[in-house]
């Protein structure tokens, strides 16, 4: 099955660092989503893009839908350690339709040192 | 608390010994889903369920079952388990149709299954 391109596959970095992360696809979604998984977890959705070029930011979290359609990004400013954990994103390719089919990326480990 | 709820946690078995993962959410979700998570593959779909009695494959059905009898409850079933179903296995739903817009998928808390 189809697999979104998630980057960096893992990062270590400081308490109070910015960190970025991307998602590609070769494919249009109508819809992304970053979930974050913390240890032991089930994933909880983070934010939630509509719209292409839509930039949304939730706290110290901000994502933006690509203007193609095709790619994603996250940005955490300031990171805690409480930042930890597996970040996905998801797209989705119908919205308000037939299906919620979800397609996953690969996941970002982040771990903050304190 | 609308949730998500999945048994057991953990669950050691032996291969060829039938098991089930039981899922239950209170939310009145129309959409439910089975997923298993493993290192460096992210996750990946096994089946889906768009209402009652209406279930479907996703990417790696192989080896699994699932029923939808009624709405809240959408078990996993695995008849012969191998080694291989050795994973995370994580069950989610949502709004189905015109109210999945804005509804996004909600997880349970996992299942970790080790198979020997």
């Amino acid at each position: 099955g189809q697999q979104l391109n998630q980057s960096p596959q893992s990062m270590f970095i400081q308490e109070g660092e910015d960190v970025s992360m991307n998602c590609t696809s070769s494919s249009i979604f109508n819809t992304w989503l970053w979930y974050k998984q913390d240890p032991g977890e089930g994933p909880v959705l983070l934010i939630a893009l509509y719209k292409a070029g839509e930039l949304t930011s939730n706290g110290r979290l901000t994502a933006q839908f690509g203007i193609t359609r095709k790619d994603s990004f996250l940005n955490i400013s300031a990171s805690i350690p409480s930042d930890v954990g597996i970040y996905f994103c998801a797209g989705q390719k119908n919205y308000g339709g037939a299906t919620n089919k979800l397609i996953f990326g690969t996941g970002t480990l982040l771990a903050v040192q304190p | 608390e609308a949730q998500v709820t999945q048994n057991p946690r953990y669950l050691i078995t032996v291969t060829g010994k039938k098991l089930t993962v039981t899922c239950s959410q209170n939310m009145n979700h129309e959409y439910m889903s089975w997923y298993r998570q493993d290192p460096g593959l992210g996750l990946r779909q096994i089946y889906y369920s768009m209402n009652v009695e209406v279930t479907d494959k996703g990417d790696v059905p192989e080896g699994y079952k699932v029923s939808r009898k009624e709405k809240r409850n959408f078990p996993l079933i695995l008849e012969s388990p191998s080694p291989n179903q050795t994973s995370l296995y994580f069950c989610a739903s949502s709004f189905q149709g015109v109210r999945s817009y804005n509804s996004p998928l909600h997880f349970g808390n996992g299942t970790r299954l080790t198979v020997t």
